[in-house]
């Protein structure tokens, strides 16, 4: 079950603009959490937000998470031609169980950064 | 260095002709997972198991199997492999269930099955 949408599915930019992708969810989220993945590689977790947290910071990333609209976006600042890879969103539904640990991903976006 | 490794890394097959993918970590994780990556659909879970001995059917398990008889390894299972399980997979783990933490994904197995 597809849980997480990016938006939008493709994002060309030059080196050094800011890229913003977004990310829109159905169910009540334990934690929503975004992925880089190069081209055909394993996925890098980038940052976790937890539903009780609003915004969050790493590095160049900015997250921030509206669980009223259920959504999410993940900001890139001082964007280089390093972060041409594709972003995915993954929530882990709230609640407990055993599939509390199943991440539904979103499909993805996929940044393209030019020199 | 703590990680998860998959093998094989690629690997061309026939219909019918049983595979194993093999996937273990070294960091003592209890929950390990699959998941299969196609063009268009993101990652799907195939498969998971919260411990040794437990494993559970995440939302695409229809042809695979797979085991848990040590913490480490967590394999998937082909029997009989057909065209549409051509795609990429990952295992991932994450140190124990219930804490939504980050999970830790492996590098990936190519899958062509001819």
């Amino acid at each position: 079950s597809q849980q997480g949408e990016e938006d939008p599915q493709a994002l060309s930019i030059q080196e050094g603009e800011n890229a913003t992708m977004n990310c829109s969810y159905k169910t009540s989220i334990n934690n929503l959490q975004w992925y880089r993945q190069n081209s055909g590689r394993g996925l890098v977790h980038l940052i976790l937000i937890r539903s009780n947290e609003r915004e969050k910071h790493s590095g160049r990333l900015r997250v921030t998470l509206d669980t009223s609209k259920k959504s999410s976006s993940l900001l890139i600042t001082a964007s280089r031609a390093a972060d041409t890879a594709s972003y995915f969103c993954a929530t882990v539904p709230a609640g407990y169980g055993g599939s509390q640990g199943n991440l539904i991903f979103g499909k993805g976006t996929k940044l393209s950064v030019k020199p | 260095e703590a990680q998860v490794t998959q093998n094989p890394r690629y690997l061309i097959t026939v219909t019918g002709k049983k595979l194993t993918v093999t996937c273990s970590q070294n960091m003592n994780h209890e929950y390990m997972s699959w998941y299969r990556q196609d063009p268009g659909l993101g990652l799907r879970q195939i498969y998971y198991s919260m411990n040794v001995e437990v494993t559970d059917k995440g939302d695409v398990p229809e042809g695979y199997k797979v085991s848990r008889k040590e913490k480490r390894n967590f394999p998937l299972i082909l029997e009989s492999p057909s065209p549409n399980q051509t795609s990429l997979y990952f295992c991932a783990s994450i140190p124990r269930r219930g804490g939504g933490e980050t999970q830790y994904f492996g590098p990936g197995t190519r899958l062509l099955v001819l």
